[in-house]
């Protein structure tokens, strides 16, 4: 059974650092591309950053370009977000999100975890 | 910076057909941007539904459906029930590995 399974969230105050794992099992993880989405509080989802199967091609969302990084370690399969200088906007569940074959759509999401900035 | 627009809500009777629709601030939805839908109850992780336009997602009943309606991206919904109130969202790839989601869509079945 695919499962994918976030955490690391929690309380950090503004221009604090962070960083989300996303634990994945049930396939072959170095094969898929993965995502982070967010959504704060009674609004959308906002989609954050990419990463090809091997982690050799990253994409960012401007909104955190330069302040947030995705990685993630195959032998582990665990994904990751290290986000730094943490702004109030920032607030929100992020989901970690398994892609289909294919690069272009998400399939299984995890639970989420929130992130709250706030001092 | 390229908007992707959604109804903010849509009610449907019960039974009945609605069709939600996924569009560009500029220009037209294709297959070319491999338009997705996403399914989300309050409290609860999203939930695929289609993709790549049409494809329904492994467990999705084929009540749902999905197409390209003009210059949109459509997801028809037939037989509408209670438990398909909720939200639903789209996501549009732009290339050069970025996805927009558009506003979402809250249904209400009454």
């Amino acid at each position: 059974e695919v499962q994918v399974l976030e955490s690391g969230g929690g309380l950090v105050q503004p221009g604090g650092s962070l960083r989300l794992s996303c634990a994945a099992s049930g396939f072959t993880f170095s094969s898929y591309a993965m995502t982070w989405v967010r959504q704060a509080p009674g609004k959308g989802l906002e989609w954050l950053s990419t990463i090809s199967g091997s982690g050799g091609s990253t994409y960012y969302a401007d909104s955190v370009k330069g302040r947030f990084t995705i990685s993630r370690d195959n032998s582990k399969n665990t994904l990751y977000l290290q986000m730094s200088s943490l702004r109030d906007e920032d607030t929100a569940v992020y989901y970690c999100a398994k892609h289909l074959s294919g690069w272009y759509w998400f399939d299984y999401w995890g639970q989420g975890t929130l992130v709250t900035v706030s001092s | 910076q390229t908007v992707v627009t959604q109804e903010p809500s849509f009610s449907v009777s019960p039974g009945g057909t609605v069709t939600l629709t996924c569009g560009l601030s500029s220009g037209s939805v294709s297959t070319s941007y491999y338009p997705s839908w996403y399914q989300q109850t309050p409290g609860q992780a999203p939930r695929t539904l289609i993709y790549n336009t049409k494809s329904r997602s492994s467990g999705v009943p084929d009540r749902f459906s999905g197409s390209i309606l003009g210059n949109k991206a459509a997801l028809i919904i037939t037989g509408a029930q209670a438990d398909d109130e909720c939200d639903y969202y789209c996501v549009l790839y732009m290339g050069s590995g970025i996805w927009v989601f558009g506003g979402g869509t809250k249904l209400t079945v009454l």
